[in-house]
């Protein structure tokens, strides 16, 4: 069974400091997809970044960037000089894929919700 | 492009009563996928739909139902319903190999 941790349930920073949110997931496939979604306030997952079990090439966006290490099962996310703006519930997916190679459903982590103050 | 949008945005039910909630996903995606998200137990995967097939299920008693129309629309029906469903329904699409896309969600209280 697949199985998504997120130890941490919620962190508070102030703006401009870095923050890196954990994530560590088990499968048994060897080939799954891992997901990061920001939940703001208003309740609609916004995607924020996919990856393949294949591909373990760190990604750099703006101010955000992920790193996937297969050999410890993590899949962690960095704010860089986080912003009021960033303050939300993130939550890290995991999706199996099914007979075609298409990622189908979500396993998700409970989430970390990330306060950012001034 | 129009993303993926649901209907409605908040339901007041009574215990017993059934509820339909109602998702249009991103043109071109053929997959609908539905979650729920209750307080206390996280967002878990309802069901799975893909070119009006149902191809999935997670862990819910079959008084949560659906359905997927020739437009890719998609209905989530629930049955008898129970204080226990109140949560946010959200709904997801997809096409082919890429992530999912979720709607803003349907808050279903049951009183």
């Amino acid at each position: 069974a697949q199985k998504v941790t997120q130890a941490q349930t919620e962190i508070s920073v102030v703006e401009k400091e870095d923050v890196t949110l954990d994530c560590v997931y088990e499968t048994r496939d060897t080939t799954y997809y891992l997901f990061w979604y920001k939940q703001p306030p208003s309740g609609e997952l916004v995607f924020l970044i996919r990856r393949n079990s294949f591909d373990e090439q760190n990604e750099i966006s703006g101010r955000y960037s992920w790193n996937f290490q297969k050999s410890t099962s993590s899949f962690n996310f960095t704010i860089t000089a986080s912003q009021v703006v960033d303050s939300a519930v993130y939550f890290c997916a995991l999706s199996e894929a099914d007979f075609t190679g298409t990622a189908s459903k979500l396993t998700f982590g409970t989430g970390t919700r990330l306060q950012v103050t001034l | 492009e129009a993303g993926v949008t649901q209907s409605p945005t908040h339901l007041i039910k009574t215990r017993g009563q059934q509820a339909t909630l109602r998702c249009s996903p991103i043109s071109g995606h053929t997959s609908v996928y539905w979650y729920q998200q209750a307080l206390g137990l996280g967002l878990q995967f309802l069901l799975w739909y893909d070119e009006g097939e149902e191809r999935n299920r997670g862990n819910f008693p079959p008084r949560f139902s659906g359905r997927q129309f020739p437009n890719y629309s998609s209905e989530l029906n629930v049955n008898a319903l129970e204080l226990e469903d109140s949560a946010l329904y959200l709904c997801a699409s997809q096409q082919g190999y890429n992530e999912q896309f979720f709607g803003p969600g349907t808050r279903l209280t049951v009183l």
